[in-house]
């Protein structure tokens, strides 16, 4: 156990919805990232919010936000989702911004119909 | 940028030696070793941070060539244990671009 929470573990929803996908990070951790995991694509790193800022960006469509708030959990949210959105999203957090372990949590399975 | 592993996958007995290889096109800050087994979450394996910098244990080491902007990942005297898929990621020195990583190496080890 990673200490890394995220929920909901599995989700289904058809296309054209929106989703929140959430992740409390480890005790003490003020960075968060957000990374998606597809079978061809390996892990495509989103976003990353230290302290409630965002710290840096990657592959992040329109449609996908997210956000560090004061209590230092964050919310991903994907809107007019696609069939290939379907993935497994992954949260990761560390103590610092850079340079620093970054501890997994065990990923939200987002299926789009 | 993602940065390029190679190979994509590797067969090993057990008790092999594997090499795997993480180059990126942008100048590193640092670089970070996960291993993932299917259906789980990515696991630390280690950080180098400074060029030519060597970290590890006996078993699994790895390597950082910061001239070169690249790592190498050396596992030897392979387990079963040892199999899963193995992420590099990497930070460069700009740091906008977070820790982005390759899209793995599977590896699979024989009894």
């Amino acid at each position: 156990d990673s200490g890394v929470t995220q929920t909901p573990k599995h989700l289904i929803t058809a296309t054209g919805q929106r989703v929140t996908l959430r992740c409390s990070p480890r005790s003490g951790d003020l960075s968060v990232y957000w990374y998606q995991q597809s079978l061809d694509q390996g892990l495509q790193f989103l976003i990353q919010y230290y302290n409630g800022e965002e710290r840096a960006k990657g592959n992040i469509l329109e449609r996908f936000s997210a956000q560090q708030f004061p209590d230092l959990h964050s919310e991903l949210n994907l809107s007019s989702l696609e069939l290939g959105d379907s993935a497994l999203y992954f949260c990761a957090s560390s103590v610092v911004d850079r340079a620093d372990t970054i501890y997994f949590g065990e990923g939200s399975w987002l299926t789009v119909v | 940028q993602q940065p390029v592993q190679s190979p994509q996958a590797v067969i090993l007995r057990e008790g092999e030696d594997a090499v795997i290889n993480c180059s990126s096109s942008k100048a590193l800050y640092s670089v970070h070793w996960y291993r993932q087994k299917h259906g789980e979450a990515p696991v630390f394996l280690m950080i180098l941070l400074k060029g030519g910098e060597q970290k590890g244990h006996e078993k699994i080491s790895a390597s950082f060539n910061e001239k070169k902007q690249q790592s190498s990942l050396y596992l030897t005297a392979s387990q079963l244990s040892y199999s899963g898929t193995y992420f590099c990621g990497t930070e460069n020195w700009g740091g906008a671009d977070g820790l982005t990583f390759g899209k793995g190496t599977h590896l699979i080890i024989q009894p």
